[in-house]
């Protein structure tokens, strides 16, 4: 149980394009789902904290209007890098929350690397 | 300063060695701990929870220290497959804090 899936696992692009991510949770519902991002020998950094129904809570630092979030429903979550520029380019992580036995877990996607050209 | 702080490591092991390390948390509003093992390319898997002093899930033993504000984690019998970064995660206010990662490399 505790499935994520990431769609792409890997991405191509060319500086000034968009790029979408899907986040799927397979066998739970998420209400909140988060996004990461992380270079190389570095710490994931969430990026964003995306609830169902509502808008996404970005951290200090991210552009929203450049990292658009989408949670539209309680298993599905997208993040699109708008006007990729090649210092976009990253290793991304979506991550949906279970709870279990009152305890909180979360359970990472696969990722997604965007190379931005 | 960081709010979840490791030794990046290496750790060099020898296997069916014991390693163990820690890593310190600024929030001591901090509620929950988690290790993460991240292979190279890889997303993070869950390794272990810790949510009160400490559990043991086989060879791996996670203690919690709310005093001194750290988390170690102690792999028995290391066996080729441990060698990863296993990640200290302190989850506060609803998100999770991860730090930088400790490199392991299991020798034979």
């Amino acid at each position: 149980g505790a499935v994520v899936s990431q769609h792409p696992s890997w991405v191509i692009c060319k500086s000034g394009t968009s790029v979408k991510i899907e986040c799927r949770s397979l066998d739970f519902q998420a209400t909140t789902m988060f996004w990461y991002r992380q270079f190389p020998k570095q710490s994931l950094m969430l990026m964003a904290t995306s609830n169902e129904g509502s808008k996404a809570t970005y951290e200090q630092g991210v552009e929203k209007d450049k990292f658009l979030i989408n949670h539209a429903s309680l298993t599905l979550s997208t993040l699109t890098v708008t006007s990729a520029h090649p210092e976009d380019s990253s290793f991304y992580i979506c991550s949906a929350s279970l709870r279990t036995k009152g305890n909180f877990e979360q359970y990472f996607g696969p990722g997604t690397r965007l190379t931005v050209t | 300063r960081k709010e979840v702080e490791q030794d990046p490591g290496p750790f060099n092991v020898p296997e069916g060695a014991t390693v163990a390390f820690n890593c310190t948390y600024s929030n001591s509003a901090s509620q929950s701990f988690f290790w993460y093992r991240q292979d190279c390319r890889k997303e993070p898997k869950l390794l272990m929870s810790v949510y009160s002093s400490g559990n043991e899930d086989g060879r791996f033993t996670a203690q919690l220290n709310r005093a001194s504000q750290y988390i170690s984690l102690l792999i028995r019998d290391s066996k080729l497959s441990d060698s990863a970064t296993y990640l200290c995660v302190a989850f506060s206010w609803g998100k999770l804090q991860f730090g930088s990662g400790t490199q392991v490399v299991v020798t034979p």
